[in-house]
């Protein structure tokens, strides 16, 4: 397996963009989440899926901040507009409830600069 | 609220001496407890999970042994390598009817010195 795959790896944008963040979990993991990572917080969870269904979003920072998992296999994480304290390492990661382990896999992450 | 607290946040050893990372919580009802490693840059690789019913768990030179009751982890390395310096995190989830995220604890950064 690829692992669970994200893009882009790196983003630069400017202020009051909208920016797209993707994720394609690992096959057959039914949970899926959204963390950011910055210098002063460390990893803070944003919010996740089962089965696609959004289940926990209370750690979206904002209402600039959406995410949607429209089918199994592909996630984003939506920011609009964006802002310079947007700028953070993006990290998704997806676990498969049914092993009773829910040993959690990230993604190789976005490092997002919002300039 | 759960907090999880990694000390030291930094330690630099030379090679081949065996060392402890630690994690504590403040929540004792937790599912398992993950360590990772974060290289510089790059995504978070899993190094060990603990489930909550567990006392330890094994990879190569590594160990790490949960006591859930007084809220606390460790993580021993053991004979220590230059390719071992990364950044360790520690990661509790809490107990609960489904896959819920991961708390995170700060980390600590670790150089092995050649």
């Amino acid at each position: 397996d690829a692992g669970v795959i994200q893009s882009p790896r790196h983003e630069v944008t400017e202020m009051g963009q909208e920016v797209t963040l993707r994720c394609k979990p690992i096959s057959g993991h039914d949970y899926l989440f959204w963390y950011r990572q910055t210098m002063m917080r460390g990893l803070e969870l944003l919010i996740y899926f089962n089965n696609n269904v959004p289940i926990d979003d209370s750690g979206m920072p904002e209402d600039r901040f959406s995410a949607k998992m429209p089918n199994a296999s592909f996630s984003t994480l939506k920011i609009q507009p964006s802002e310079p304290r947007d700028s953070a390492v993006y990290f998704c990661a997806s676990t498969p409830w049914a092993s009773g382990v829910n040993e959690q896999f990230f993604g190789p992450g976005t490092r997002l600069t919002v300039l | 609220k759960q907090e999880v607290t990694q000390i030291p946040a930094a330690l630099s050893v030379p090679e081949g001496e065996n060392l402890v990372l630690n994690c504590s919580f403040t929540d004792s009802a937790i599912y398992n407890l993950q360590w990772f490693r974060q290289d510089p840059g790059k995504g978070l690789t899993s190094l060990l999970l603990i489930q909550s019913s567990q006392r330890e768990q094994t990879s190569g030179r590594l160990n790490a042994s949960l006591d859930k009751s007084s809220g606390r982890s460790t993580l021993y390395i053991a004979a220590s390598q230059p390719g071992d310096s990364a950044t360790y995190l520690c990661a509790v989830r809490a107990s609960g009817g489904g896959a819920d995220g991961l708390t995170f604890g700060k980390g600590t950064h670790l150089i092995i010195q050649p």
